[in-house]
């Protein structure tokens, strides 16, 4: 069936380190990509997406890396700060399916100071 | 001003009750989704409206009802409420109708006993 899930439930990594956060999707016909964050009590902050027909992109500290070969998606986080403690998602938008996006189980990320 | 905004944030009530949540964006979005956010914090979409039509109908039991009185407004009544119905849930909007870039509201806890 249709999916997207996460290698790591969770991840704990040390203020001023580089962050990984995988995702694995399985439907082909996905075509665009989202991470979200969300802090507790809060609604998924967008942070970054791309689209498939892109394996690289480039935000402020994050950089979505997609694999289709392998249907991987990874969010990377540079000099990982206090304020990026959150749950993040990855999301799959499948070709017309109406804009119908599939999330992820979510991985929790922990920085320590 | 908040881009996407919902009412109430918390809504307490007894199983039975009838209730509504409301959501308002003035991003100028032409899409607009919920979403229910179950205890394990997994994202699930319920609905979607594409200038006040509906568009994605998920299977989701008809005690659930929303409505669109126009583009800027997304409600989502729910009838006879149950126990199982307790969850955060979530709007969202986009530009178009793909799914691209969705931003979500802050979000309605919803505790049903």
């Amino acid at each position: 069936g249709e999916s997207v899930g996460l290698h790591l439930p969770t991840l704990s990594v040390q203020e001023g380190d580089n962050s990984i956060i995988n995702c694995a999707y399985s439907n082909s016909a996905s075509d665009y990509f989202i991470w979200y964050k969300q802090e507790s009590g809060k609604g998924p902050q967008f942070i970054i997406d791309i689209r498939s027909n892109m394996d690289k992109r480039q935000g402020q500290r994050v950089t979505v890396l997609l694999n289709k070969t392998v249907k991987h998606l990874s969010l990377q986080i540079a000099a990982t700060q206090p304020g990026d403690s959150a749950v993040y998602f990855c999301a799959e938008n499948i070709n017309n399916q109406g804009g119908k996006l599939i999330f992820g189980q979510g991985t929790e990320l922990s920085v320590k100071p | 001003d908040t881009a996407v905004s919902q009412t109430p944030k918390y809504l307490v009530t007894q199983m039975g009750n009838d209730k509504s949540i409301k959501c308002e964006q003035n991003l100028g979005h032409d899409t607009m989704y919920w979403y229910k956010q179950d205890s394990k914090k997994f994202l699930k979409i319920m609905f979607s409206y594409n200038n006040k039509e509906l568009i994605i109908n998920e299977t989701v039991p008809n005690r659930f009802s929303p409505k669109s009185p126009d583009k800027a407004h997304l409600n989502l009544h729910i009838n006879s409420l149950e126990l199982g119905d307790s969850a955060v849930y979530f709007c969202a909007t986009s530009p178009g109708q793909g799914g691209y870039e969705q931003y979500f509201g802050p979000g309605t806890r919803l505790t049903v006993t």
